[in-house]
């Protein structure tokens, strides 16, 4: 089932800015994973922070975890044209199986 | 690094015919492969678990009768969609999980005409 919500469903923003994209899940959960997706292609694993992690870092990217409030977010910074893709959030659940659970994507867009 | 080698990348059947796609992991062996349905501008949809050498697990409302899935060995899992309906054309992604994460196949774009 779906259980994650991200915002915004799409973002278009200038080559140099900053992205922020947010994600919020349902359920308690092991880690929580974002993926890129460019458009017709494959899921490529971007990073995983565990639930007793707060914050990542992984070049220009920027993952926080609030499992309090059940979401998180993940920051581009300084975009560029090539970041254009789908980004989900993906869910482990806790007893879940190992099953991921995506979140409903966003769409994000840098125009030069 | 871990690839999760998928096959074909895209496929156009009559409709009524039956369609395989395959899975192969190329350096690691997955015990566990998981098979997602996509629809255009829409998020991944857990469809089945597949299990080296047991029968796969389906989620809720999916038909297991209409989509075999089969996991022979531990570098191999197939799907095969039988008598397809243009409902069925959809974008499917495998995946298997590793000892620290998950590794995707390229996907399979369907359409049945």
């Amino acid at each position: 089932s779906q259980q994650g919500e991200e915002d915004p469903q799409a973002l278009s923003i200038q080559e140099g800015e900053n992205a922020t994209m947010n994600c919020s899940y349902k359920t308690s959960i092991n880690n929580l994973q974002w993926y890129r997706q460019n458009s017709g292609r494959g899921l490529v694993h971007l990073i995983l922070i565990r639930s007793n992690e707060r914050e990542k870092h992984s070049g220009r990217l920027r993952v926080t975890l609030d499992t309090s409030k059940k979401s998180s977010s993940l920051l581009i910074t300084a975009s560029r044209a090539a970041d254009t893709a789908s980004y989900f959030c993906a869910t482990d659940p806790t007893g879940g199986g190992n099953k991921l659970t995506f979140g409903t994507g966003t769409q994000l867009k840098v125009e030069l | 690094g871990a690839v999760v080698s998928q096959h074909p990348s895209w496929v156009i059947c009559k409709s009524g015919t039956s369609v395989k796609i395959e899975c192969r992991s190329l350096d690691f062996q997955a015990t566990t492969m998981f098979w997602y349905r996509q629809f255009p501008k829409q998020s991944l949809m857990l469809m089945a678990t597949s299990n080296e050498g047991s029968k796969a697990t389906y989620e809720q409302g999916v038909e297991k009768d209409k989509f075999l899935i089969n996991h022979a060995s531990l570098t191999l899992s197939t799907l095969t969609v039988t008598s397809a309906h243009p409902e069925d054309s959809s974008f499917y992604i495998c995946s298997a999980r590793r000892k620290y994460g998950y590794t995707f196949g390229s996907g399979t774009r369907l359409t049945v005409v």
